[in-house]
């Protein structure tokens, strides 16, 4: 069965600094990966998904199948990147979404 | 345009009472999920509705737990008999297609509060 593991609940991090989210998946097919972002007071988004290769808000993430990673960086965090981050798997046959349990970042002035 | 509307925004029963959560999707998005959101578990799956296809609903959690979703639209996911542990935000979203090709818009949830 599918699976994502987000190892951080809470990251903090100083604005200006870089910062690295951590996502790790485990699917026995061609995963297909996501990252959604839900802002306070704001509903749950779509930040980026791997196979259109962007860069959203200066947020990258790479697809490292041999590690079986889809980590989220920015070089420089920016105080409204303070948000819950979500890292998603979609199976192969597109039926849904599998999320890790979130991580909450926080961007100190 | 609007998005995802969900009713109750919060919801307060009594253990053993049923309650009936409901989502309004975009208009013209053809597949439905269903997820509960609880603290320290993430975004759990619940149920999947994709046109006239039949449902996934291989992530309700019992069978006090079921969903429907009228004419292609409407959503109503039902909760008999409600427990405590069944307290938790529980979000539907939608989307013009399966959800790997296109993304899912989600509503701000509703609160369930078990007493």
């Amino acid at each position: 069965a599918q699976r994502v593991t987000q190892p951080e609940k809470l990251l903090s991090v100083f604005k200006g600094a870089p910062v690295e989210l951590k996502c790790n998946y485990s699917y026995s097919g061609s995963p297909e990966l996501f990252w959604y972002v839900q802002y306070s007071r704001q509903r749950l988004q779509l930040l980026l998904r791997h196979i259109s290769r962007e860069s959203i808000k200066g947020f990258t993430a790479d697809l490292n199948k041999g590690e079986t990673s889809f980590h989220l960086k920015k070089p420089f965090a920016q105080e409204e990147d303070s948000a819950m981050y979500y890292c998603a798997l979609g199976e192969t046959s597109g039926s849904r979404l599998t999320f890790g349990e979130g991580t909450q970042l926080t961007v100190n002035p | 345009g609007a998005g995802v509307s969900q009713s109750p925004s919060n919801k307060v029963t009594e253990k053993g009472k049923d309650v009936e959560l409901r989502c309004d999707p975009i208009s013209g998005h053809t597949a439905l999920y269903w997820y509960r959101q609880s603290l320290g578990q993430g975004l759990e799956f619940l149920i999947y509705f994709q046109g006239n296809s039949a449902p996934d609903k291989s992530g309700l959690p019992s069978d006090r737990f079921s969903a429907e979703r009228t004419g292609g639209s409407v959503s109503t996911l039902t909760i008999q008999r409600t427990q405590q542990e069944d307290s938790a935000v529980y979000l539907c979203a939608s989307s013009l297609g399966p959800a790997t090709g296109s993304p899912l818009h989600f509503g701000n949830g509703t609160r369930l509060t078990v007493t």
